[in-house]
C-alpha cells in the first residue's frame, strides 16, 4: 500500500527561527514529490522534485530529495508569521497523487 | 481565466439525503481528481479521471460516484450521505502530459456537513 509520512505532525517556532520539515514515503512506480502550502483554503504548489540530490529555491523555503532514502525534507530559514500553515507532501505514482498528513506549522511573533 | 471551480462552497444535508459537488476546469486539463480532508488526515483520493469517458477508483471511493462526460467537468455525486461523510472536499486538475505529471490545481473546496 502506498504511503506518505511527514513529521512532525506540528510545530511551534518562534519568527526568525529555521524550521525543517520531514517526508518519507514507500510509493510504488514514483513520478515526483511535491510541496503544497495550504492555509485557509486549497493547497497551493510550492515544489517539484524529481531527481535526487537537487535543491529547489524559493525564496526562503529549499527542498531537497533523496530517492535513495525515499525521503524529502522542507526548510524554511528566517521564518515569518506569514509562513505558518500546514505544508503537505504528496508523492505522484502512476496514475494517483498520494497525500502525507501534513504538519502544521505555527510562528509565533 | 478560472483555474478550478467547486460549487457549492458549504452545504448542510440530511442523513440520507443524496448531493452532487460541482467541479469545473477551463484550463483543458486532462486529469481530475476529487480529494476529502479530514482532521489530521491530510487528503485522501477519492476518484479520479484521466480524460473524458475514463474514471478510477481512489483510496476512499465507497459512497461516491463519479462520471466525466467532458474535459471541463468532474461532478462527484453522494448517493446516500452519512454522518462519516462529513468533510471538506476538494477538486483537483492537472495536464496529463507524456513528459510527466505536472502539479496539480485545487480548487477552493467544498465544506459538507452530514446531519
Amino acid at each position: 500500500e502506498d504511503k506518505v509520512v511527514q513529521s512532525p505532525l506540528s510545530l511551534v517556532v518562534h519568527e526568525g527561527d529555521t524550521v525543517t520539515l520531514n517526508c518519507s514515503y514507500e510509493v510504488t512506480n514514483f513520478r515526483s514529490l511535491l510541496w503544497y502550502k495550504q492555509e485557509k483554503k486549497a493547497p497551493t504548489f510550492l515544489f517539484m522534485l524529481t531527481s535526487s540530490g537537487i535543491e529547489k529555491k524559493s525564496g526562503r523555503l529549499s527542498s531537497i530529495l533523496d530517492k535513495k532514502e525515499l525521503f524529502s525534507i522542507l526548510n524554511i530559514t528566517a521564518t515569518q508569521t506569514g509562513d505558518s500553515a500546514v505544508y503537505l507532501c504528496a508523492v505522484q505514482g502512476a496514475q494517483k497523487l498520494v497525500f502525507g498528513q501534513g504538519t502544521r506549522l505555527t510562528i509565533n511573533p | 481565466n478560472a483555474g478550478v471551480t467547486q460549487t457549492p462552497k458549504f452545504q448542510v444535508l440530511k442523513t440520507g439525503q443524496s448531493m452532487t459537488l460541482q467541479c469545473a476546469q477551463d484550463m483543458n486539463h486532462e486529469y481530475m481528481s476529487w480529494y476529502r480532508q479530514d482532521p489530521g488526515m491530510g487528503l485522501r483520493l477519492i476518484h479520479y479521471s484521466v480524460g473524458a469517458g475514463i474514471t478510477d477508483q481512489g483510496e476512499v471511493p465507497n459512497g461516491y460516484n463519479v462520471s466525466r462526460s467532458t474535459t471541463e467537468d468532474f461532478p462527484l455525486r453522494l448517493l446516500s450521505a452519512a454522518p462519516s461523510q462529513t468533510s471538506v472536499y476538494f477538486c483537483a486538475s492537472s495536464p496529463n502530459r507524456p513528459s510527466g505529471w505536472q502539479p496539480q490545481h485545487f480548487g477552493d473546496g467544498t465544506r459538507l456537513s452530514i446531519l
